[in-house]
């Protein structure tokens, strides 16, 4: 079955504990992305990988990190959590010959 | 700027009855447009999109959207709602550049009274 897997699905965790939030993908596609959900913001771009070794910025980068070293994983990282990245988190991938995303089905992420 | 406005944050309608979710946006080229559905503790599901073509589109469960450029809205319509429709719903434009970023509305939360 096509799907983008992340985990954990939830997490609590404290301020400036490090953390990652993997994503894993098994429809060989080149673009994956991250996105945070936040209440009367939806959802918002924060860091996206036009293929392997290729990341850029989003919208909302700051305090997060990610690397893209295989095509299939894209782990969102969170070096000094603060609660202000208290959200929900989404993976999402696209194909070359699509124009839809494929969401995994988020992350709630709670920084004490 | 490029900007997605759903103006509705709420709407309950009746199982049976007709829906019609708004949905304007800004944006300096030709758009991509899309609608997502959101349920509880899931993510987001494509219900369809418009690329160009025909400005009425049909997706996934009954729904359909039509572009109109003239007033910068593709809203979301359902000729009869079913409970299961409760949800929420976000409009997206695309960006077909490098990033391919959507930008999303806040989201329309769609209640269905029994």
């Amino acid at each position: 079955e096509a799907q983008v897997t992340q985990n954990p699905r939830y997490l609590i965790t404290v301020t400036g504990k490090k953390l990652t939030v993997t994503c894993s993908q098994n429809m060989n596609h080149e673009y994956m992305s991250w996105y945070r959900q936040d209440p009367g913001l939806g959802l918002r771009q924060i860091y996206y990988s036009m293929n392997v070794e290729v990341t850029d910025k989003g919208d909302v980068p700051e305090g997060y990190k990610v690397s893209r070293k295989e095509k299939r994983n894209f782990p969102l990282i969170l070096e000094s959590p603060s609660p202000n990245q208290t959200s929900l988190y989404f993976c999402a991938s696209r194909g070359a010959n699509t124009g839809e995303l494929f969401f995994g089905e988020g992350s709630r992420l709670t920084v004490l | 700027a490029q900007s997605v406005t759903q103006p509705d944050i709420h709407i309950t309608v009746s199982e049976g009855a007709s829906l019609e979710l708004r949905c304007n946006y800004s944006y300096g080229a030709t758009p991509y447009l899309f609608w997502y559905v959101q349920s509880p503790g899931q993510g987001l599901q494509l219900l369809l999109k418009y690329f160009s073509g025909d400005t009425l589109v049909q997706g996934i469960k009954g729904f359909e959207a039509e572009f109109k450029r003239s007033q910068s809205s593709f809203n979301l319509r359902k000729p009869s709602v079913h409970w299961s429709d409760a949800a929420e719903y976000f409009c997206a434009v695309g960006r077909m550049d490098s990033s391919y970023k959507l930008i999303f509305g806040s989201g329309t939360r769609l209640l269905v009274r029994p």
